[in-house]
């Protein structure tokens, strides 16, 4: 059992919008600006997305957001192409005792 | 371009020590938070450590007695010890390091490609 709860898949036609939402406590997203997101494709590392929440690294596409509210972090991919089908995971530190938190992951379908 | 390459034994036995060595070619390993990440197969993600070049190190919690992560910065390397493994230890380990010099943002911005570790006898 992760400690961030993620739906198990998501799915949406190229050109539509979807969020993936990553919900943990008070301990950790809810605690801390230090929620990131990573993309793997199958067989490869993951790629990082969005790191503290909504900051976007060099060379992501813009169609990539992320943001929280309380203790839920999401993850917005707008004009879903096809490439965009991967498994998504989302990560917070936890503070010094918890460490690191992943979430079970979310396979995207584009459909 | 920076690039990072796990390395070590393919098959390690129940209660022996899993040693694996990351190297970093084309920049250095000085300045830098670095991290281990693995992956079961067909699972998902687990943080195993987090270290800064200076060796600071940030264990998980449920790992930290079997474990130590390391910096040889003369060898440009970082390195893991998971002591006493069992076969719930078998996974795809990755290295993996911060995007930004000096900074903490627990996120792991440059991977390698991984390397799968089996436990068994």
């Amino acid at each position: 059992q992760s400690a961030l709860t993620q739906p198990a898949s998501v799915s949406g036609s190229p050109g539509q919008s979807i969020t993936i939402s990553c919900t943990g406590t008070s301990s950790d997203v809810g605690n801390y600006n230090l929620v990131s997101w990573y993309q793997q494709h199958p067989g490869k590392a993951p790629k990082l997305m969005i790191s503290e929440g909504s900051k976007r690294p060099s060379g992501v596409s813009n169609r990539f957001s992320g943001s929280k509210s309380g203790n839920t972090a999401s993850l917005t991919i707008s004009g879903l192409q096809a490439e965009d089908e991967a498994d998504y995971y989302c990560c917070s530190y936890a503070g010094s005792t918890n460490f690191v938190v992943f979430g079970g992951g979310t396979k995207l379908t584009v459909l | 371009q920076v690039q990072l390459q796990e390395s070590g034994p393919g098959l390690v036995k129940p209660s022996e020590t899993l040693s694996l060595t990351c190297t970093v070619s084309g920049g250095s390993i000085s300045s830098y938070y670095w991290s281990w990440i693995r992956q079961p197969p067909g699972k998902g993600l687990e943080w195993i450590g987090y270290v800064y070049y200076s060796g600071n190190t940030n264990y998980n919690p449920s790992l930290k007695s079997r474990l130590t992560v390391s910096i040889d910065t003369s060898k440009n390397q970082l390195s893991l010890k998971l002591s006493s493994v069992t076969a719930a230890d078998t996974a795809v380990y990755y290295c993996a390091r911060e995007l930004f010099p000096y900074t903490s943002s627990w996120s792991a911005g440059l991977w390698g490609q991984g390397t799968l570790v089996t436990v068994s006898s």
